[in-house]
């Protein structure tokens, strides 16, 4: 249990271009999701928390208008990197929050798979 | 996010050896600490997770948290090649959101 899939695994795109990626929770309900970038060798950084309903809350430095976030319901979450360039070139990962505690860690997320995102 | 510092460096060992990670935190407020298990092209997934100090085995599995020093550590006994991977510690914050270190790669050779 507690699958989330993401899609697409990867995708390579022309600069100025947009960019759709979809994070679902296969088996639960998500009321959060979160959405973070890994560059290589480095730790994933927490770029959005996106909840079901309502708008998303970005960390500091991350342009909200560059990257939207639609949470339409409780199972799929999607960050659109807008106008990309070759800048925005990384791994992006999901993850989303048990809206049922089921034992141990409260509130565990489970990851997606990622997306490599390649902007030429 | 620089208030969890985990060295990068690669680590390898031989099939067997026991596999020493470390983070250091400088954040009080931390409040669960969890390491997570990251095979290349994936995403993380959970190994384990502390709320106080002390220790807690799972299995070849020890997570250790000494509060007082804000440092946090993973051991893995009797190595195998299937833990080859990159070892991030991770901890929670604000309203469960996770801060993570930058990861150790660590590859067990048969």
């Amino acid at each position: 249990g507690a699958v989330v899939s993401q899609h697409p695994s990867r995708v390579i795109c022309k600069s100025g271009t947009s960019v759709k990626i979809e994070c679902r929770s296969l088996d639960f309900q998500a009321t959060t999701m979160f959405w973070y970038r890994q560059f290589p060798k480095q730790s994933l950084m927490l770029m959005a928390t996106s909840n079901e309903g309502s708008k998303a809350t970005y960390e500091q430095g991350v342009e909200k208008d560059k990257f939207l976030i639609n949470h339409a319901s409780l199972t799929l979450s999607t960050l659109t990197v807008t106008s990309a360039h070759p800048e925005d070139s990384s791994f992006y990962i999901c993850s989303a929050r048990d809206a049922v505690v089921r034992g141990g860690l409260p509130d565990t997320q489970y990851f997606g798979p990622g997306t490599r995102l390649t902007v030429l | 996010q620089k208030e969890v510092e985990q060295d990068p460096g690669p680590l390898s060992v031989p099939e067997g050896a026991i596999v020493s990670l470390n983070c250091t935190y400088s954040n009080s407020a931390f409040q669960y600490f969890m390491w997570y298990r990251q095979y290349s092209r994936k995403g993380p997934e959970l190994l384990m997770y502390t709320y106080s100090s002390g220790n807690k085995e799972d299995g070849r599995f020890t997570a250790q948290v000494d509060k007082s020093s804000k440092y946090i550590s993973l051991f893995i006994r009797d190595s195998q090649p299937s833990d080859s991977a990159t070892y991030l510690c991770a901890m929670t914050y604000g309203n469960n959101r996770l801060a993570f270190g930058k990861g150790n790669q660590v590859v067990v050779i048969p």
